[in-house]
């Protein structure tokens, strides 16, 4: 069974820093590796989709980084914003079309 | 165009009361998927419909709890004799099917069991 883990489970960091969010997964053998970010009695937002053929994608300020081989996905935030403050989930698929296995997300507070 | 719409977005429940949790996906949306997300964890997957069809429902955690999708839109979560437990975020997404797998996701129901 799929199991994944993300550390740290909170973060706070005054604004300016850099963020990196830690994502870990006990099986290889995933379709896709994904990270959301949730606001507080929010639905789920896609920031960015891994393919598991790619080792990294980019968008603005955030980076993420994939290594099947060791089960591990990284989520970098440059140059970190408060409005960057909110929850940020990792999630795995198998196969296209199946469910999403999520990590039980890191809660990040940016302060001014 | 318009998301994934949920009703109602909040929803207090006395402990023994059935409850009916509504999902509007996406037009054309082939997949569609619940999911239960406690306080303070991840979402938790619970089932997922292919147009009508219930493909996996490996995650509901009792018979208390089922799902459906008569018509291959809406799709309605139903749990029964709701107890305290089952206080949670339900959040809903659905996907156009095939190989355009990403999930689009509602805003949740909240739910609360008094």
């Amino acid at each position: 069974k799929q199991e994944v883990t993300q550390i740290p489970a909170a973060l706070s960091v005054p604004e300016g820093e850099n963020l990196v969010l830690n994502c870990s997964f006990t099986d290889s053998a995933i379709y896709n590796l994904q990270w959301f970010r949730q606001d507080p009695g929010k639905g789920l937002t896609s920031l960015l989709l891994i393919q598991s053929s790619q080792r990294e994608q980019t968008s603005g300020r955030l980076n993420a980084s994939l290594d099947k081989s060791s089960g591990r996905s990284t989520l970098y935030i440059a140059a970190s914003q408060p409005g960057d403050s909110a929850t940020y989930l990792c999630a795995v698929i198998k196969a296209a079309g199946n469910k999403l296995t999520f990590g039980g997300g890191t809660r990040v507070l940016v302060k001014p | 165009g318009a998301g994934v719409s949920q009703s109602p977005r909040y929803k207090v429940a006395k402990r023994g009361q059935d409850v009916a949790l509504r999902c509007d996906p996406i037009s054309g949306h082939v997949s569609l998927f619940w999911y239960q997300q406690a306080l303070g964890q991840g979402p938790e997957f619970l089932t997922y419909f292919q147009n009508e069809a219930q493909l996996d429902k490996s995650g509901l955690p009792s018979d208390r709890f089922f799902a459906e999708r008569p018509e291959g839109s809406v799709s309605t979560l139903k749990i029964q004799r709701t107890q305290q437990e089952d206080s949670a975020v339900y959040l809903c997404a659905s996907s156009l099917g095939g190989r355009q797998w990403e999930q689009y996701f509602g805003p949740g129901t909240r739910l609360t069991v008094t």
